[in-house]
């Protein structure tokens, strides 16, 4: 069965440092997304992507952050300088369609910053 | 702007007695409701949604919920739990919020049964 895949599942990294979390959507789906979730909290939507551009984004993806698919096949977030609070479980998805189609995760890349 | 309120973070249940998880969301336009779950250390996978048509939604492993519009509400139940059904469930609310059909998640209901 195609699944999301994600690397790494766990990153430690310094505050300030540049990270890099990688996923593999499925092949046939044209839509990418990343989420996080800050421990305890709400899974915040990040970004979407879609005919290799940012097509949605939220207030928490700022100029810190980006996303590209380099190859056509992976999709990465891109953390440029890694701050305390960045730390949170990332989640990547993809889907077929936008809206009423569903959503296929992956099992998210822990992010610990210190 | 859509948002959704999960007030249970957490439900203990017994083994075989039914179960509700509370979903209420905020939306001013039509909207599509969804329950993900998340099983220790796996992604979110769909439960079940509600698009339009029957307000009574059945999803796998036994779930179903209920879209009901006066009370803003999308509650998920099952008639009795397993050992297996323990996990993170989350609900979402899409629409055209600004043009924008990107789910809003809630903060998660962890469903722990007990043998």
């Amino acid at each position: 069965e195609p699944e999301v895949t994600q690397t790494p599942s766990h990153q430690v990294t310094q505050m300030g440092q540049e990270v890099i979390l990688r996923c593999v959507p499925i092949s046939n789906h044209l839509y990418f997304y990343w989420y996080r979730q800050i421990l305890g909290q709400k899974v915040e939507f990040l970004v979407s992507f879609y005919n290799n551009e940012i097509s949605e984004k939220s207030e928490i993806f700022d100029d810190q952050f980006s996303v590209e698919r380099p190859d056509g096949s992976n999709f990465t977030l891109k953390i440029r300088s890694t701050k305390l609070e960045d730390s949170a479980m990332y989640f990547c998805a993809s889907s077929e369609a936008p809206g009423v189609g569903e959503l296929f995760f992956g099992e998210g890349s822990r992010l610990t910053v210190l | 702007a859509q948002s959704v309120t999960q007030l249970d973070s957490q439900v203990p249940v017994f083994e075989e007695a039914p179960v509700e998880l509370r979903c209420n969301y905020s939306s001013s336009v039509s909207v599509y409701l969804f329950w993900y779950v998340q099983y220790p250390n796996q992604g979110l996978q769909l439960l079940l949604k509600y698009l339009s048509g029957s307000t009574l939604v059945k999803g796998i492993n036994g779930f179903e919920a209920e879209f009901n519009k006066s009370q803003t509400s999308f509650h998920l139940r099952k008639p009795s739990v397993h050992i297996s059904d323990t996990a993170e469930y989350f609900c979402a609310v899409s629409g055209p919020s600004g043009g924008s059909y990107i789910p809003t998640f809630g903060r998660g209901t962890s469903l722990i049964v007990h043998p």
